[in-house]
């Protein structure tokens, strides 16, 4: 079947960048997401790209994609504690989303 | 409008009892759904509404009941759960049936607590 997979914790500190990492197995042409989730809260749409592209760029954040390898990462540019997260990859599958374990970015002053 | 909306946002409740969740959304999104989201998991699907019927169920056990009464709103009904229910249960919409591209917003979630 199909799975997402990501690394389960990241560690940076205020005002670096931070990369996140998903791998996925499906290679048809999809849109693959990012969510954040908050301690408590709901997922919040960050950003998403569709498996055509190789990247986008949106202020803060820019997602690569590398379709041979089927591993896309987003990146988050001068971190702050605000960004401190849950961070879900998600990849289209039929009629749901499926999502990767979660990445927890901790970000440290 | 661009929120959806869940209440309540904390639920603690006996085995025996009967609850509802309920989510409201005022986008004109025909696409509803509700998540099931444990401790340090990913969401996983429960429901899919589209056009207010029912075209989805992911082998939900029947102590879980939905309910879209019309195309903002969304129910939950609660009924004998067990303790390994407790969970974080997030609703979503779309503006159609989960197609390509189809933007799904998320609730809040409602964090259940079954004891």
């Amino acid at each position: 079947g199909e799975d997402v997979e990501q690394s389960l914790f990241l560690s940076v500190r205020e005002g670096d960048s931070s990369v996140i990492n998903c791998t996925y197995t499906d290679s048809s042409s999809t849109y693959l997401y990012w969510y954040k989730q908050e301690p408590g809260a709901g997922l919040q749409l960050l950003t998403y790209i569709f498996s055509n592209m190789d990247m986008k760029q949106d202020q803060r954040l820019t997602v690569l994609l590398n379709k041979k390898d089927k591993h896309l990462s987003l990146r988050i540019a001068d971190t702050q504690t605000g960004d401190s997260a849950i961070y879900f990859c998600a990849k289209e599958a039929g009629t749901a989303l499926i999502f990767g374990k979660g990445t927890t970015l901790s970000v440290s002053s | 409008d661009t929120e959806v909306t869940q209440t309540p946002k904390h639920l603690v409740m006996g085995m025996t009892n009967k609850k509802s969740l309920k989510c409201e959304q005022h986008m004109g999104h025909r696409a509803m759904y509700w998540y099931k989201q444990k401790a340090k998991k990913p969401p996983e699907l429960m429901f899919v509404y589209s056009y207010e019927k029912l075209s989805i169920n992911e082998s939900v056990p029947s102590r879980f009941s939905p309910e879209c009464p019309n195309s903002s709103l969304l129910n939950l009904h609660l009924h004998a759960l067990q303790p390994e229910d407790s969970a974080l249960y997030l609703c979503a919409s779309s503006q159609e049936p989960f197609r390509t591209n189809e933007k799904l917003f998320f609730g809040s979630g409602t964090q259940l607590s079954v004891l």
